[in-house]
This record gives C-alpha cells, structure tokens and sequence, in this order.
C-alpha cells in the first residue's frame, strides 16, 4: 500500500534552518510529481512547493520562494524540503503528497514545524 | 484569503444532504479538474473525490461531485455523524503555475 512518512519537523528559532524528508513506498516513486502541503494550527491547507520526476521542474508557492528548497532521490525514494531563514508564520504541520495526473491524492501524516524563540 | 472560494461552515441533520461549493475562475477551476479531501479531527487529509466527479475506492457513494464552469461542489447525501470533518477543494492554476486549495468548509451534523 502506498505511504508517505515525514520526519525532520521540530522547534527552531526565528532565522533558523530545518530540512524535512519524506520516505516513500508502496510505489513507484519515480513515476510521480510529489507536493509539500503545509497547514498552520487552526488554519487551512497551504501549498508549499512542486516537483516532477526528474527534478527538471519545480514550482514554488510566493511565500517560500527563496527561502525554501524542494528536491527529491528517486534512488532513496525520498522527497526533502529545505526550509532556511524561517519565521514564525512558517509554524504549521507539514504534509508530503504524491501526485498524479489526476491531482494529490496521497498525504503522509505530517511532521510539525514550530518556529519561536 | 483562498483564490478558490468554500463557505466556512455548513449544517445539517442526520440523513439529510448538504452541499459545499468551491468557486473559483477560468484560469483554476474554468481549465482544470477538481478534487477534495476530506481532515477528519487531528488527522492528515483524504481524498475524497478527483476528477470533479470520481470517488476513489472505499469513498461511500453517498458523496458525489460536479464542475459547472468555474464552480464545483461537493454533495453528502445521508449525512452521518461520522461525516463531521473539515472539507477542502483543490485544482491548478495555469496563470499562478501552482496549486490551490479552497479555505476549507466544517461540516456539522446537529
């Protein structure tokens, strides 16, 4: 069966850097874009970042561009996000999802990101 | 505030139907397919419907789905309380080159 487990979440200060990761199985992560949805406590789903399955393409939502790096190991079937210079608005759930062509269909269970001093 | 439009809330009795709307515009919903996902309390999301209209395997078939348009909606007949759960929309922009996803709509069952 499909699963998406994220691990890397954790406190960090403003200003600070974290790097999540994703494992994969149950399919072939090589055939598949992969996505990092995010959620604030108490608040909607946020879409993060994009990547297809050679990296060769990658989108960014605005309010990370710059700061935060998607990028993936079809060999480790792994999917990371480099998160740097974080701010308090970047406390939330983070969740991976894969993606086919008929849109997100599975998420992982998520790993918490809390940025605070 | 989401570029795909949900009520925040909406209510009902057990066995009766609700509808949830997502509104959107043609570069969104206008162009491409819609699917929702159902958060139930303290959990990640579950697809619930893809392809505007598609349940995937194990989905009752008392949700269904449509697209008009630049609109889509979300239909639970017979509502449960297990139905309790917090419902979003999504799709891709072609002008943004990004997902979306609606503010998400809490269904109630009184």
């Amino acid at each position: 069966q499909v699963q998406l487990v994220e691990s890397g979440g954790n406190l960090v200060t403003p200003g600070g850097s974290l790097r999540l990761s994703c494992a994969a199985s149950g399919f072939t992560f090589s055939d598949y874009y992969m996505i990092w949805i995010r959620q604030a406590p108490g608040k909607g789903l946020e879409y993060i970042a994009y990547i297809s399955t050679n990296s060769a393409t990658i989108y960014y939502a605005d309010s990370v561009k710059g700061r935060f790096t998607i990028s993936r190991d079809n060999a480790k079937k792994s999917l990371y996000l480099q998160m740097n210079g974080l701010r308090a608005e970047d406390t939330a759930m983070y969740y991976c999802a894969r993606v086919p062509e008929q849109g997100i269909d599975y998420w992982g269970q998520g790993t918490l990101v809390t940025v605070s001093s | 505030q989401s570029v795909l439009t949900q009520p925040p809330s909406v209510s009902g009795t057990p066995g009766q139907r609700v509808t949830i709307s997502c509104s959107g515009s043609s570069s969104n919903i206008g162009t491409k397919t819609v699917n929702w996902y159902q958060q139930l309390p303290g959990a990640a999301p579950k697809l619930l419907m893809y392809l505007n209209s598609q349940r995937p395997s194990g989905v009752p078939d008392r949700f269904s789905g449509s697209k008009s348009g630049t609109s889509a909606s979300l239909a639970i007949s017979g509502l449960q309380f297990e139905d309790e759960a917090d419902y979003y929309c999504a799709t891709w922009d072609v002008s943004l080159k990004g997902w979306l996803f609606g503010g998400g709509t809490k269904v109630t069952v009184l």
